[in-house]
């Protein structure tokens, strides 16, 4: 089964906040990351948060933590066209990926 | 620094042949890992390396899959006896401190 789970696609409406969800099963990860990947590009470290935070906040990008729950989630606010990928929430020491969720943007 | 580096970019090979890609790091980074990425799938974790050691290896490397990092910088992974469903991305990252740096990655096509 997958260590790191993911809903596989979102569509938003440029302008919009868009909101990625992701579920993890290592509750000793040290960190836990937001990678962005483009069509035929290599992956981006968008963000990443230290397990013992909450919350994290980038300019538009806000990360949630609960640790409880092991939810992790990325929230983009104003979300642009140019947000349309794939966004990856990774976890632990070795770094296990979810399968990725399809950010669409709609003009 | 450039990053990490790794070539080639693409490899197309026939069934059966064996390949051998490299990966170099960031040069201060002592852990370097390797990923494999297929169409639509998130990258899988295949085995990394701390200085020259390799300490955890996925039990998705066969044994035609093996990974070098003989003094500790570079690292070379081969396949052996390549088949069609090895065909992927396969993507190297190195870390210190949590920080991830992923390189480009080599496109590997098995025909």
């Amino acid at each position: 089964g997958e260590d790191v789970e993911q809903s596989l696609f979102l569509s938003v409406r440029e302008g919009d906040s868009s909101v990625i969800n992701c579920t993890y099963t290592d509750s000793s990860s040290t960190y836990l990351y937001w990678y962005k990947q483009e069509p035929g590009a290599g992956l981006q470290l968008l963000t990443y948060i230290f397990s013992n935070m909450d919350m994290k906040q980038d300019q538009r990008l806000t990360v949630l933590l609960n640790k409880k729950d092991k939810h992790l989630s990325l929230r983009i606010a104003d979300t642009q066209t140019g947000d349309s990928a794939i966004y990856f929430c990774a976890e632990g020491g070795d770094m296990r990926f979810g399968a990725g969720t399809r950010l669409t943007v709609k003009p | 620094d450039t990053g990490v580096s790794q070539n080639p970019r693409h490899k197309i090979t026939k069934r059966g042949q064996n390949v051998t890609f490299r990966c170099d790091p960031i040069s201060e980074h002592n852990r370097l890992y390797w990923y494999r990425q297929t169409l639509g799938q998130g990258p899988e974790f295949l085995t990394y390396f701390q200085n020259e050691a390799q300490l955890e290896k996925s039990r998705l490397l066969s044994d035609r899959f093996s990974a070098e990092r003989p003094k500790g910088s570079f690292s070379t992974l081969e396949i052996q006896r390549t088949e069609q469903g090895d065909s992927a991305m396969y993507l190297c990252a190195s870390s210190s401190e949590g920080r991830y740096t992923f390189g480009s990655g080599t496109r590997l096509t098995v025909v």
